[in-house]
């Protein structure tokens, strides 16, 4: 298996432009999370799929940023518009199931610069 | 407010000496703590967890010690390799959802 598979890697922006993010998660996990990395915050989590329905975005930060999750092999996460302040790296994770006793396996993330 | 808390951002040891990593928690509803371990421009990966209900867990060098009266966890590696420089972020959980600290960033000297 290939791992969670996120693109791109790196993303630089313009302050007010539209970004998407992507995440393919492991097959055969119904659990999508969506984190954000930040050295003040450490790994925030932003947005809970459970069999591609979200069920707890919470910890998304405002209306700029949105979650999808179309199928069970894609989600993404857009900022309209984005902001410096967004800078981050965005982590999506998989589990085979939401309870505590799996890990979630990470993808390598997306580096995001807004200027 | 930060729910999990790692106080020390870095530290360093000398290879072969023991490395220990401390985290704090304010919830004592939390049921389930995972440390990972994430190297640059990787995602993090699962290195070992420990239920509410254990106070100790052992995987070979790695060995997680949970307190619940101090709410406190903290990590052991013994003894500390080159290869086990990394950030090590600590998590607590109930239910669904992973509420990480902020991390450290262990640097271990050759």
């Amino acid at each position: 298996d290939a791992g969670v598979i996120q693109s791109p890697r790196h993303e630089v922006t313009e302050m007010g432009q539209e970004v998407t993010l992507r995440c393919k998660p492991i097959s055969g996990h119904n659990s999508l999370f969506w984190y954000r990395q930040t050295m003040m915050r450490g790994l925030e989590l932003l947005i809970y799929f459970n069999n591609n329905v979200p069920i707890d975005d919470s910890g998304m930060p405002e209306d700029r940023f949105s979650a999808k999750m179309p199928n069970a092999s894609f989600s993404t996460l857009k900022i309209q518009p984005s902001e410096p302040r967004d800078s981050a790296v965005y982590f999506c994770a998989s589990s085979l199931s939401a309870g505590t006793d799996y890990g979630y396996t990470f993808g390598s993330g997306t580096r995001l610069t807004v200027v | 407010d930060q729910q999990v808390k790692q106080n020390s951002p870095s530290l360093s040891v000398q290879e072969g000496r023991i490395s220990i990593l401390n985290c704090d928690y304010t919830n004592s509803m939390f049921d389930y703590f995972l440390w990972y371990k994430k190297y640059p421009a990787e995602g993090p990966t699962f290195l070992i967890s420990i239920s509410s209900i254990k106070d100790k867990n052992e995987d070979g060098r790695f060995t997680v010690f949970l307190n619940k009266s101090a709410k406190h966890l903290s990590l052991h590696i013994v003894p500390s390799q080159p290869g086990d420089s990394a950030v090590y972020f600590c998590a607590a959980s109930r239910d669904y959802k992973y509420i990480f600290g902020t991390g450290t960033r262990l640097k271990v000297l050759a």
